[in-house]
């Protein structure tokens, strides 16, 4: 079957702009989450959702990024009047619940120019 | 300090050799232990789930787990090149946030 779609797999932008990342997580799982990977490093949780609602977002940097899954299903991160500093590979992982394996997607190349 | 420790590499075998990966973690209520691998320009994917302390082992994959010493580490026997990836711990108490380590690259020569 599918797997965690992430949309686009690149987004080049200017500083000062707002971006949306879209994931696609496996029909069924309940979870998903968010990750930021910047170079060299591992992932750096961001924020948590179980159905519609955000579980835990404490990972979230600031009040620049949002993240939204009115349906359940797909997940959208915003960030709003992004910074250079905001450049990383986000990741989307989904599972069927909390104690379930993660299944991460391919991830979208975020650079702030 | 960071909640996980892992020593980024990059760490070059030849084929067929024995690989030690460690992690070391300072949350002493961390339950739950993971390894992902990761390919260049991919999402990682779970190769090891651990609970507690203790050994796991799966075909040429042993995760081994010293909560007393907060050390966790990877054994891959038999080392392929298809092996070369970066090696990802990671960690938690609960299964809403995980501490992932920065990975180490390994390169498995022919």
């Amino acid at each position: 079957g599918a797997g965690v779609s992430q949309t686009p797999s690149n987004k080049v932008t200017e500083k000062g702009k707002y971006v949306e990342l879209r994931c696609d997580p496996i029909s069924g799982h309940t979870a998903l989450y968010w990750y930021r990977q910047s170079l060299g490093q591992g992932p750096e949780f961001l924020i948590y959702f179980q159905g519609t609602g955000a579980a835990d977002d404490s990972g979230l940097p600031n009040d620049r990024f949002f993240a939204v899954r009115p349906e359940g299903s797909v997940s959208t991160l915003k960030i709003q009047r992004t910074e250079r500093g905001d450049s990383a590979v986000y990741l989307c992982a989904s599972s069927l619940g909390t104690n379930n394996e993660q299944f991460f997607g391919p991830g979208t190349r975020l650079t702030v120019l | 300090q960071k909640e996980v420790e892992q020593d980024p590499g990059p760490l070059s075998v030849p084929e067929g050799a024995i690989v030690s990966l460690n992690c070391t973690y300072s949350n002493s209520a961390f339950q739950y232990f993971m390894w992902y691998r990761q390919y260049s320009r991919k999402g990682p994917e779970l190769l090891m789930y651990t609970y507690s302390s203790g050994n796991k082992e799966d075909g040429r994959f042993t995760a081994q787990v010293d909560k007393s010493s907060k050390y966790i580490s990877l054994f891959i026997r038999d080392s392929q090149p298809s092996d070369s990836a970066t090696y990802l711990c990671a960690m938690n108490n609960n299964f809403n946030k995980f501490y992932f380590g920065s990975g180490t690259k390994l390169n498995v020569k022919p």
